[in-house]
């Protein structure tokens, strides 16, 4: 499909263990976003690329959080010493524009839970 | 940063009946407000959005207005229909600043 793909859909671990999340934006896009969501709440900022390069990483919560856009292209999140705490859908966007004045297409998410 | 705060939480409207979710920002520099429409296992959609330089914007059965001064803007759904239940976000940004969003309103349509 042409839409943004994020792999795997669910992913179960147990805290301390390391994950990776995987996103696949539309073709052609050059920004990429990872938000977070918690149950109930709305998608909450963690990072975003403009090209291979960290726009913005503010959103991060702790050094355990880690991002990569290598190509430009495919984005992959990383988390180091999971905590139960990180338990969330972990979504990803993407988009022609830089910052947030653009329309964002997002995937359907990574449901991460930590066991 | 921005803040962005969302009210109500949950809605719920009979068919054809008008609904409105109501959000505030608070940087003033903030001047692009899109609303995202997010339905169950989804990740959220546009749509619609306003820029700054105007106060109202409308796409058939959806509005949406903005009052710069007040630093609040709403979205406006008539003739309400079954499949418009789903979890509406409102956000802001400002320049090359990633979106802040409010904290979502799940809306209800009974038949």
């Amino acid at each position: 499909g042409a839409g943004v793909s994020q792999t795997p859909s669910n992913k179960v671990t147990e805290k301390g263990k390391y994950v990776e999340l995987r996103c696949d934006p539309i073709s052609g896009h050059t920004a990429l976003y990872w938000y977070r969501q918690s149950l109930g709440q709305g998608p909450e900022f963690l990072i975003y690329f403009q090209g291979t390069g960290a726009a913005d990483d503010s959103g991060l919560p702790n050094d355990r959080f880690f991002a990569v856009r290598p190509e430009g292209s495919v984005s992959t999140l990383k988390i180091q010493r999971t905590e139960r705490g990180d338990s969330a859908v972990y979504l990803c966007a993407s988009s022609f524009t830089q910052g947030g004045t653009g329309e964002l297409f997002f995937g359907e998410g990574s449901r991460l839970t930590v066991l | 940063g921005e803040n962005v705060e969302q009210h109500p939480s949950t809605l719920s409207v009979q068919e054809g009946d008008s609904a409105v979710i109501k959000c505030t920002y608070s940087d003033s520099a903030s001047n692009y407000f899109p609303w995202y429409k997010q339905e169950l296992g989804k990740g959220p959609q546009l749509i619609i959005d306003i820029r700054s330089n105007v106060g109202e914007k409308k796409d058939q059965r959806i509005a949406v207005t903005l009052n710069k001064t007040a630093k609040h803007f709403s979205l406006h759904i008539t003739e309400t229909q079954p499949e418009d239940s789903a979890v509406y976000f409102c956000a802001a940004t400002a320049g090359r600043r990633a979106l802040t969003f409010g904290s979502g309103t799940r809306l209800q349509v009974q038949p």
